[in-house]
């Protein structure tokens, strides 16, 4: 079956400094890989996705992600972080099916001043 | 494009009592899922329709549950006699194909006392 780690359940940068958020997935074959962010109160807006091609994938607000199928990884990065990248991510995976998303937990980003 | 809306935003409900919700996707989308996400956690699939047909249903949905799409526009979500496990914040998304990236809405946060 899929499933979708996000190992840090919770992470403090200070502003200005570099960002990496990890996840890790179980799929079989080549999967489709997305970033979410979630501020609160808000709904889960999608930052980058990842379907083929370019393993490199670029995002909105900066973000950056790179999928690596020899470590089962999709890392979001983004090389200077801003008071209002605050937030939580979630990464997630096309199941089997093709229709539901499966997530991780979750990875609460701290901004430090 | 209008994005996806949900109504109500937040509800207040007795246990016992019967819930529903609304959702309203992109316009020209021909599937729609619902989601439940709990505190802490990322979302969990319940259901998804393509036009007006319930695909499939997640375990979590149980007898209590019903959702309706019913001219393959607007969805609701019912929830009968509600328990306070019930409380959680309920997602809808929705997608132009299957496979296809698929867009949040606001969220419904439900709170049964």
């Amino acid at each position: 079956a899929q499933s979708v780690t996000q190992p840090d359940i919770h992470i403090t940068v200070s502003e200005g400094a570099s960002l990496e958020l990890r996840c890790n997935y179980s799929y079989g074959a080549t999967p489709y890989l997305f970033w979410y962010v979630q501020s609160p109160g808000q709904g889960l807006q999608l930052l980058l996705k990842y379907f083929s091609g370019d393993t490199l994938v670029q995002g909105i607000k900066g973000f950056e992600a790179e999928f690596k199928r020899s470590q089962s990884s999709f890392n979001l990065r983004k090389p200077s972080v801003h008071w209002s990248d605050a937030a939580e991510y979630f990464c997630a995976v096309v199941g089997d099916s093709n229709y539901q998303l499966i997530w991780g937990a979750g990875t609460k980003l701290i901004i430090k001043p | 494009d209008t994005g996806v809306s949900q109504d109500p935003r937040h509800k207040i409900t007795k246990r016992g009592q019967n819930v529903t919700f609304r959702c309203d996707p992109i316009s020209e989308h021909n599937r729609l899922y619902w989601y439940r996400q709990t505190l802490g956690q990322g979302p969990e699939f319940l259901t998804y329709f393509q036009n007006e047909a319930q695909l499939e249903k997640s375990r979590l949905l149980s007898d209590r549950f019903s959702a309706e799409r019913p001219k393959g526009s607007f969805s609701t979500l019912e929830i009968q006699r509600t328990e306070q496990g019930d409380s959680a914040m309920y997602l809808c998304a929705s997608s132009l194909n299957q496979g296809e990236t698929q867009y949040f809405g606001p969220g419904t946060r439900l709170l049964v006392l």
